[in-house]
């Protein structure tokens, strides 16, 4: 069972160039999300998808894009890298089966490291 | 987005000791509060998800207890051991099942 996989694992850029961070999820959940984690900074939201065809912005939005491609896919945009994004990203997802019992347990990738030179 | 409190943001203990940490967030429009453990080079895992108020889980050697009235949780690990050296992250969810918001967490490191 393969969970939440997100590709690349590893990437250099240089300023301004552009990548897509790829994130496929196969337990059939309906959210998706995408953070960034920086020293000191934990874990902080850059965009969540609830449901297929919605997106909405998280904590640190500014310089990224996504699309929700499918229910399985969510993708994360730097249009233009700058060093701040230097970091390291993390694709999830989550599913609300029962708030009682399961709340909304997140399952994450494995990260992507970024870095912008 | 909630404001999330951890504290302390690291913790060095010896092997046996027992320890805790506290997350805070704030008790209006509360809906779960989660537990994860994040080890270092991987990613984040689901410990423990509270609804209630007075919720009080267990797995192993860790606990945790919730009050959501007064807008805190506690993790407890008892006997602490070297594989139990990680970041622990509160998060707690509100306003909606989707906005999940973590806190910087408790890097706890067991000392053999």
């Amino acid at each position: 069972n393969a969970g939440v996989t997100q590709t690349p694992k590893f990437q250099v850029l240089k300023t301004g160039q552009s990548m897509t961070l790829q994130c496929a999820q196969d337990m059939n959940h309906n959210s998706m999300y995408w953070y960034r984690q920086d020293p000191g900074m934990g874990l902080r939201l850059i965009y969540y998808s609830a449901s297929e065809g919605t997106t909405d912005k998280g904590e640190v939005p500014n310089g990224y894009n996504v699309s929700r491609l499918n229910k399985r896919e969510f993708s994360l945009r730097l249009e233009s890298a700058a060093p701040s994004q230097t970091s390291v990203y993390f694709c999830a997802s989550s599913d609300l089966i029962d708030r009682l019992l399961s709340g909304n347990t997140i399952y994450f990738g494995e990260g992507s490291w970024l870095t912008v030179v | 987005i909630l404001n999330v409190e951890q504290s302390p943001q690291s913790l060095h203990v010896q092997e046996g000791d027992s320890t805790n940490f506290t997350c805070s967030f704030p008790s209006s429009n509360f809906y779960a509060l989660h537990w994860y453990r994040w080890e270092t080079a991987k990613s984040p895992e689901a410990l423990f998800v509270m609804t209630l108020n007075g919720d009080e889980k267990k797995k192993g050697r860790i606990s945790a207890t919730l009050n959501t009235k007064e807008g805190y949780s506690y993790l407890y690990i008892k006997g602490s051991q070297p594989e139990d050296s990680a970041t622990y992250l509160c998060a707690p969810g509100s306003g909606g099942y989707q906005k999940v918001t973590f806190g910087i967490g408790t890097k706890l490191q067991v000392i053999p």
